[in-house]
C-alpha cells in the first residue's frame, strides 16, 4: 500500500534557527496536505498543495509540492518555542469515491529551546 | 474551520468489556468519517473509512469485528472497542469530511486505557 516517510524524525534546534522537514511519498499523490499537533492535543490543518511544484507561504511557514508529485516539504523560518510540536504531512489517495483517504506521513516532532 | 466533537476524550475499562466513542460533526455534514488510531509519539494510522448510510471500509490488518464502526446519519459517526484487550490501549481519533472533501477537520481524541 501507499507509504509516507517524513524526515527527520525529530528535530531540535535553537530558537531562531530555521527548520525543514521533508515528506516522500511511494506513489503519486493528488494533493498533499500538512497538519501540526501539539503534545495531548489534535491534527490541526496547516495548508494544502495540489498542483505540481506548488509553493506556498504562511509568514514564517514555506510549503513546497514536488514537481513528480511525490515530496513535499515544509521550511519554517526563524523558529519560534510556539512552533513545537509534531509536523505531520498526508497524501490523498484515491479511494475510488466522492472522498479520498488521507495516508499520513510518520511525523517529525520539532522541538525549540528559547 | 468546521468542528468535529469526539466524545470521550478519556476512557479506562476493563479487559472484555466494549467501550464506544462518538464522533459528531458539529456545524457541517460529514458524509465520510475516518477513524484512526495513533500509538505514543508515532503517527496516525488509518483504521477505516465510513460514509453515511453504507458499510465502512477497512484498512488491511484492521479487524472489522473488533472494531465496530456505525455511521448512522450525516453528523454521526461511532466506534466501538469489542472486547477490548490491554493492546487496544491507544488514541484513537477521527476526522470528518465534508462534501468540499479539502482539508479533514479532527475531533479532539479518544484515550483509551483497558485494564
Amino acid at each position: 500500500g501507499q507509504q509516507v516517510m517524513q524526515i527527520p524524525q525529530y528535530q531540535h534546534v535553537q530558537e531562531g534557527e530555521d527548520f525543514t522537514t521533508y515528506c516522500n511519498s511511494s506513489t503519486t499523490l493528488s494533493n498533499i496536505q500538512w497538519y501540526k499537533q501539539r503534545p495531548g492535543g489534535h491534527p490541526v490543518f496547516l495548508i494544502q498543495l495540489v498542483k505540481s511544484g506548488e509553493v506556498k507561504k504562511q509568514k514564517r511557514l514555506t510549503f513546497q509540492f514536488g514537481e513528480a508529485k511525490k515530496n513535499s516539504s515544509l521550511h519554517i523560518t526563524a523558529t519560534q518555542t510556539t512552533d513545537v510540536g509534531t509536523y505531520f504531512c498526508a497524501g490523498r489517495q484515491n479511494y475510488g469515491g466522492a472522498t479520498n483517504k488521507l495516508i499520513f506521513g510518520t511525523g517529525t516532532l520539532l522541538a525549540v529551546q528559547p | 474551520g468546521a468542528v468535529v466533537s469526539q466524545h470521550p476524550s478519556r476512557v479506562i475499562c476493563k479487559s472484555g468489556t466494549s467501550v464506544k466513542i462518538e464522533c459528531r460533526s458539529l456545524d457541517f455534514q460529514a458524509t465520510t468519517m475516518f477513524w484512526y488510531r495513533q500509538f505514543p509519539k508515532k503517527s496516525l494510522m488509518l483504521m477505516a473509512t465510513s460514509n453515511e448510510g453504507s458499510k465502512a471500509t477497512y484498512e488491511q490488518g484492521v479487524e472489522k469485528d473488533k472494531f465496530l464502526i456505525n455511521h448512522a446519519s450525516l453528523t454521526l459517526s461511532t466506534l466501538t472497542v469489542t472486547s477490548a484487550h490491554p493492546e487496544d490501549s491507544s488514541f484513537y481519533i477521527c476526522s470528518a469530511a465534508g462534501y468540499r472533501d479539502t482539508e479533514a477537520f479532527f475531533g479532539q481524541g479518544t484515550r483509551l486505557t483497558v485494564v
